[in-house]
């Protein structure tokens, strides 16, 4: 029953490293996101994706890349760390990627922080 | 523009009564979905219920139900005899049919349930 595992589950990155967040389900999804979440305001879509080797940008996308080379893995990779990306991150995948009444699935998260 | 509101950062309830926790968005697509998620200290992401808008009934879930007030747009969760174990944040979120590879989440209200 694992569901959505995200890996790691905390991290300390210094200023301009790079490193990337996983996640994987065996649910055989299609449709995979990720967000961050941050003190007062909610969870906040960063990137998504409707089915393998398609991805899309979400509302703050900016300092993330993504790909999705299989249906199980949606990686999240962070190019140069900020201290604005210190957050928590969740992976959520979904069933159907257009139905409107599909349940999302998410990780238990990954505590971030940028030094 | 904000798509899904919560006004209540913060609610404190007595055990085994009644709460009600308020959201309401925003959306021209008449085909939406709306969720409520429950996130413990412990920080997992739980689904709680779900309201389709073409839905006649509010939905009900055990002791969670929607409020489901479509002219208003409002999606109100209700949870009747509250437990210790509701103290958590909650969280209401959307998908619109157009959209509807995303899910957008409001800010999210901490409820503290007191013995």
């Amino acid at each position: 029953n694992a569901g959505v595992t995200q890996t790691p589950k905390f991290q300390v990155l210094k200023t301009g490293q790079s490193m990337t967040l996983q996640c994987a389900q065996d649910m055989n999804h299609e449709y995979m996101s990720w967000y961050r979440q941050d003190p007062g305001m909610g969870l906040r879509l960063i990137h998504y994706s409707v089915g393998a080797g398609i991805t899309d940008q979400g509302e703050v996308p900016n300092g993330y890349n993504v790909s999705r080379s299989t249906t199980e893995d949606f990686p999240l990779r962070l190019l140069s760390a900020a201290p604005s990306q210190t957050s928590v991150y969740f992976c959520a995948s979904s069933a159907s990627a257009f139905r409107v009444g599909t349940e999302a699935f998410f990780g238990q998260g990954t505590r971030l922080t940028v030094v | 523009a904000q798509k899904i509101t919560q006004t209540q950062p913060g609610m404190f309830v007595q055990e085994k009564e009644a709460v009600t926790l308020d959201c309401t968005y925003d959306t021209s697509d008449p085909s939406y979905g709306l969720f409520w998620y429950k996130q413990p200290s412990s920080g997992e992401m739980i689904f709680l219920i779900y309201q389709g808008s073409y839905d006649q009934q509010n939905a009900t879930e055990g002791r969670y139900s929607l409020n489901f007030q479509k002219a208003r747009k409002s999606a109100n969760l209700v949870i009747s005899a509250s437990q210790l174990g509701d103290s958590a944040m909650y969280f209401c979120a959307m998908r619109e049919g157009k959209g509807a590879q995303k899910l957008v989440f409001g800010q999210g209200t901490r409820l503290t349930i007191n013995p």
